[in-house]
């Protein structure tokens, strides 16, 4: 059984703090990875993807990937209230099968 | 519009009932996927489809039917509608296997 695991949190940091969002997986042959943030009562919308190890920056945000350790995570810079959603991993593995994770809900303090 | 919309986005039947939700992209991206969301179990991908006439189970397909005779639909029936499906569900929607796009989501409530 493939799975994804991620905290359920909620996690809370400040306004202007750095949230770290962390996901492991099980399947070693896993080659894309994927964030989407979903706000309450909406539908998961794609904010980051990574396929190679190493850090892939984009605006606010950066996605950390080490295959070794089979974990990926998001930085999100000077987190703003507006961030404040639920955040879900997904796993591809070029199968037709995309494996997501319960998901953290982050909460921006102002 | 350009994009995928699913409908209706809100049910409600009864139990034993037939309920049919649509989902229609305007990419013709040729993967499509139907998705349940329920507390504390995430996202669980029900059926999808590589093209046209090609559907596979997912992780939780009993109950369910789909079909694609069109690229741009992919329809998701539930012939005998159980409380068990009360869930929000989500159309998406993928080129090459990349990243998906979703849909708005159906929320279905089986009294």
């Amino acid at each position: 059984q493939k799975e994804v695991e991620q905290n359920s949190g909620p996690l809370s940091v400040p306004e202007g703090a750095i949230a770290s969002l962390n996901c492991t997986y099980s399947d070693r042959g896993s080659q894309s990875f994927f964030w989407y943030r979903q706000y309450s009562g909406k539908s998961p919308e794609l904010i980051m993807s990574i396929y190679s190890n190493g850090d892939k920056e984009d605006g606010r945000f950066t996605a950390q990937l080490n295959k070794a350790s089979q974990y990926v995570s998001l930085l999100i810079r000077d987190s703003q209230p507006s961030d404040s959603a639920t955040y879900l991993c997904a796993v591809n593995n070029y199968g037709q099968n995309f494996v997501f994770g319960p998901g953290t809900r982050l909460s921006v303090l102002p | 519009d350009a994009g995928i919309t699913q409908s209706p986005r809100y049910k409600i039947t009864e139990t034993g009932r037939q309920v049919t939700l649509m989902c229609h992209q305007t990419w013709s991206h040729s993967y499509m996927f139907w998705y349940r969301q329920d507390l504390g179990h995430g996202l669980r991908l029900i059926y999808y489809s590589a093209a046209a006439d090609i559907t596979d189970k997912g992780e939780v397909p009993d109950g369910y039917v789909v079909s694609r005779s069109k690229t741009e639909n992919f329809p998701l029936t539930l012939e005998s509608a159980t409380r068990s499906q009360t869930s929000v569900y989500f159309c998406a929607s993928s080129d090459g296997l990349k990243f998906q796009y979703f849909g708005p989501g159906t929320r279905l409530l089986v009294l």
